[in-house]
């Protein structure tokens, strides 16, 4: 069964300190995998997706992702960290048919200045 | 903008009186979703729309109900919501197919008390 994984529960950083959050998937065909970020009482918004081509993805807000296959890891890295980036991050993949999401855990990312 | 918008964004139901959330969309997206979301835990799917065809996840309980009257609309009725169903309920979209992802709502926080 397709799965993704977040080893990360919770993760603290400084403010302009840089970030990996760790992405774990298993899936057995091409994985489809984005990230989202959720700030407190939002919705979801889409950071970045990957489902082809160059295994470094750049998204919104300064953030990029990278796949590696060898690894079935899809982490997101950003080199410096601003306040306003505290928020959970959730690594998500499509399914085979593409109607379904399927969603890690989540990283509850604090900031300390 | 082209967006997905959720009415109300703050619901407060006695146990056990239907309420009724609604989700609506200018991104002309044929997919609709509905995700419960729990404190800390990651979105659950708890159904989907794929134009006109609905879409009941295994585990949702019969107590959700949805309607999709046109393209842009989805309602989720929660028939005698009990003090378990508070949650945050999210609307998605998507255009269908694996490489687009999904686009969030800011969600729907509903009290049951």
């Amino acid at each position: 069964a397709q799965s993704v994984t977040q080893p990360d529960i919770h993760i603290t950083v400084s403010e302009g300190a840089s970030l990996e959050l760790r992405c774990n998937y298993s899936y057995g065909a091409t994985p489809y995998l984005f990230w989202y970020v959720q700030s407190p009482g939002q919705g979801l918004q889409l950071l970045l997706k990957y489902f082809s081509g160059d295994t470094l993805v750049q998204g919104i807000k300064g953030f990029e992702a990278e796949f590696k296959r060898s690894q079935s890891s899809f982490n997101l890295r950003k080199p410096s960290v601003h306040w306003s980036d505290a928020a959970e991050y959730f690594c998500a993949a499509i399914n085979i048919y593409g109607n379904k999401l399927v969603f890690g855990a989540g990283t509850i990312l604090r900031v300390k200045s | 903008d082209a967006m997905v918008i959720q009415n109300p964004r703050y619901q407060v139901t006695q146990f056990g009186k239907p309420v009724t959330l609604s989700c609506s969309q200018t991104l002309n997206h044929n997919v609709m979703y509905w995700y419960q979301q729990k404190s800390s835990q990651a979105p659950k799917l708890l159904f989907h729309y794929y134009d006109k065809d609905f879409n009941n996840e295994a585990d949702t309980p019969d107590n959700f109900q949805s309607r999709r009257p046109n393209t842009s609309f989805c309602f989720l009725d929660i028939r005698s919501p009990g003090l378990g169903d508070a949650a945050m309920y999210l609307c998605a979209t998507s255009r269908g197919g694996r490489e687009g992802g999904q686009f969030f709502g800011p969600g729907t926080r509903l009290t049951v008390l």
